[in-house]
């Protein structure tokens, strides 16, 4: 069955960076796209960006341009998802997630348990 | 950026009723939309996707419709289950977006 484990909660200092990782099980790794989303205290989930597993081709959202990289490990299958310059704003539960296309269009249709990063001083 | 714009922000029903939430894209997206459940401390859960396709093992009393612009979920008789917070998400392009979500209370 397919399965994604998320490395567990981080408390981490405004300016420091956090490293998620996301393993992935049970389905073939290269075959699907996968994707970051956070979702902030009492607030809607936002997308962060994705990477492709197989070319380690990656689109991240605007906002966090120059902040975020999205990395991939093959021979463990894994992805990662680091954000540097952490302000308190930048606490949430981030989440991985697999995208399996459609004839038209795609879906998030298994996601990691969620990591809470929390960020204060 | 495609902006989503769901509603209504939030209701209020009874088990039994039947809910319909609608999203509208600021562009045209085809039917590259899917919907998603939302509940506290758990990841959120795949509906429907291209705008009216039930996920596998999603009960059928969820339901989507829609195409270009305007999309709707509809549950067709509320469950005590089904209380929880409901997203659109578009995928027609990136930065793929969502909407602002639809908190579905207890009457």
């Amino acid at each position: 069955q397919v399965q994604l484990v998320q490395s567990g909660a981080e408390v981490k200092k405004p300016g420091a960076s956090v490293k998620v990782s996301c393993e992935a099980s049970g389905y073939t790794f290269t075959n699907h796209y996968m994707h970051w989303v956070r979702q902030a205290p009492g607030q809607g989930p936002e997308w962060m960006g994705m990477i492709n597993p197989s070319g380690g081709n990656t689109n991240y959202a605007q906002n966090f341009q120059g902040r975020v990289t999205m990395t991939r490990d093959t021979s463990t299958n894994t992805i990662y998802l680091e954000v540097s310059s952490l302000r308190s704003e930048d606490t949430a539960v981030y989440y991985c997630a697999r995208e399996t296309r459609h004839g038209s269009g795609s879906s998030c249709d298994y996601w990691g348990q969620g990591t809470l990063v929390t960020v204060s001083s | 950026a495609i902006q989503m714009t769901q509603s209504p922000s939030s209701l209020s029903a009874s088990v039994g009723d039947r809910v319909t939430i609608t999203c509208r894209a600021s562009h045209a997206i085809r039917v590259d939309l899917g919907w998603y459940q939302a509940k506290p401390g758990k990841a959120p859960k795949l509906l429907i996707y291209a705008a009216s396709i039930l996920q596998s093992g999603v009960p059928s009393r969820f339901s989507g419709s829609g195409s270009g612009t305007d999309f709707t979920l509809t549950i067709s008789s509320l469950q005590p289950e089904d209380f929880a917070t409901y997203y659109c998400l578009q995928d027609y392009n990136y930065p793929w977006t969502f909407g602002q979500g639809t908190k579905v209370e207890i009457k």
